[in-house]
């Protein structure tokens, strides 16, 4: 089975400030990564995918940028954040019968303050 | 335009006492619909996947049904570890993007008292 990791787990951090989250996937390869957000009273919205290392689509034009350095390596970035930038990030992969089922990590909550 | 909606938006029950969450979707094509559990400040943790109407899966007190306009979560005689947030999101069947795309509800926060 895989397992998914972030980190920071929370952090708070000023308007203007710049942000990076990590996520880390073991047990498979060249897998399916997503960054999606949730905020409060929304539900969770697909920010950015990757099907490969240096493969990213974005899903809205927002504040914040993905990459990924590494086959299991997936990093949300941010110049500079926004008060609407808070939320509740999480990362997913997809496996079971192909590569349907999104799984996700625990999440990194964010306040811009 | 593809949407879920979830009713109710909070459902407390008793111990033991039976009921249902709904999931009405519109979507162009359904490639799936999934069920997740969502504890307070952790990640959705994955139920089911539901791919055409008539289907059923059940996982314990929880069975899962498909339509095809809506989706329903049956819980029987709930304990109090049940409580949580449990959401629905449809994977839109139209070509191209990503299969991650799924298209989430706000959730049905259950609550199960002894």
């Amino acid at each position: 089975s895989q397992t998914i990791h972030q980190w920071p787990a929370t952090l708070v951090q000023p308007v203007g400030s710049p942000l990076s989250l990590e996520c880390t996937v073991e047990g498979t390869s060249n897998p399916n990564l997503y960054w999606y957000r949730q905020a409060a009273g929304r539900g969770l919205q697909l920010l950015f995918y990757s099907v490969g290392i240096g493969q990213i689509s974005s899903e809205v034009p927002q504040n914040l940028s993905a990459s990924r350095p590494q086959d299991r390596q997936f990093i949300l970035s941010s110049k500079k954040l926004l008060l609407s930038d808070s939320g509740f990030y999480l990362c997913a992969c997809a496996r079971g019968p192909g590569g349907n089922t999104i799984y996700f990590g625990e999440g990194s909550w964010l306040t811009v303050v | 335009e593809d949407q879920v909606t979830q009713s109710p938006e909070a459902l407390r029950l008793q111990e033991g006492e039976s009921s249902s969450l709904n999931c009405s979707y519109t979507v162009s094509g359904l490639r799936g619909l999934f069920w997740y559990r969502q504890d307070p400040g952790k990640g959705p943790e994955f139920l089911f996947t539901l791919y055409s109407a008539g289907e059923e899966k059940e996982k314990e007190r929880l069975k899962a049904t498909l339509t095809k306009k809506e989706s329903f979560l049956h819980i029987t005689a709930p304990k109090p570890e049940d409580s949580a947030t449990y959401l629905c999101a449809v994977q839109p069947g139209k070509g191209g993007g990503s299969q991650g795309n799924l298209i989430f509800g706000k959730g049905t926060k259950l609550s199960v008292k002894p």
